[in-house]
């Protein structure tokens, strides 16, 4: 079966300082991996995917992320953190068994809050 | 703005009560989604809709009923809800004429508290 996992329930930077939250994944076949994020009272926000191609994803808000197919991970990265970066953050993957023409559902992970402080 | 809204964006029930979430999608999407997130547990999927057809629903209580009408309009019906069910309840869509393929968009949610 599908599954993510986002083994930090939260993650504390200082502003400036490069940021990672992890995420790891567990598929039969070529994973579909998504970033999202989620700020106080709002939906989720799309950041970023990994489909194919090269491994090294960049997002919106200047996040980035790594598809290490040999570690099963994909770590969402930024160089700098913005006090502003603080949020609620989603791994997502694609799951193939409920795969339906191109809208195949969602797996979140449980989210990580990253908090980044002045 | 991601293009998908919902209202109402706060809703305070009964437990005896009758009330409906809405959303809308001004993407040109084909597919839509009802998400559950509470405190501390992973979003759950509730139901899923491709093409006006209902195509999953994660063994949701019946006292939850989708309707959608349209591509572009998505419904959650509600009545005799409990205390537990109080949530962000996050609407979705995603389609080929999106992002690309499987992005889905997310409305901001309606945080619903039964009382």
């Amino acid at each position: 079966a599908q599954s993510v996992a986002q083994p930090e329930d939260q993650v504390n930077v200082a502003e400036g300082n490069p940021l990672t939250v992890k995420c790891t994944y567990s598929v039969s076949g070529n994973p579909y991996l998504f970033w999202y994020v989620q700020y106080p009272n709002r939906g989720l926000q799309f950041l970023l995917k990994y489909i194919t191609g090269d491994n090294l994803v960049k997002g919106s808000y200047g996040f980035e992320a790594e598809f290490n197919k040999s570690q099963t991970s994909f770590h969402l990265k930024k160089p700098s953190a913005l006090v502003s970066d603080s949020a609620l953050y989603f791994c997502a993957v694609r799951d193939v068994v409920n795969y339906g023409g191109s809208q195949g559902n969602l797996i979140f992970g449980k989210g990580t809050k990253l908090s980044v402080k002045p | 703005e991601t293009g998908v809204t919902q209202t109402p964006r706060h809703l305070v029930m009964g437990m005896t009560n009758k009330k409906s979430l809405k959303c809308e999608q001004h993407l040109g999407h084909n597919a839509m989604y009802w998400y559950k997130q509470s405190a501390k547990k992973p979003l759950e999927l509730m139901f899923v809709y491709n093409f006006k057809e209902q195509t999953e629903n994660n063994s949701v209580p019946s006292r939850f009923s989708p309707e959608c009408p349209n591509s572009s309009h998505l419904f959650l019906h509600l009545h005799t809800l409990q205390p537990e069910d109080s949530a962000l309840y996050l609407c979705a869509s995603a389609g080929l004429a999106g992002g690309g393929t499987d992005t889905q968009y997310f409305g901001p949610g309606t945080r619903l508290t039964v009382l």
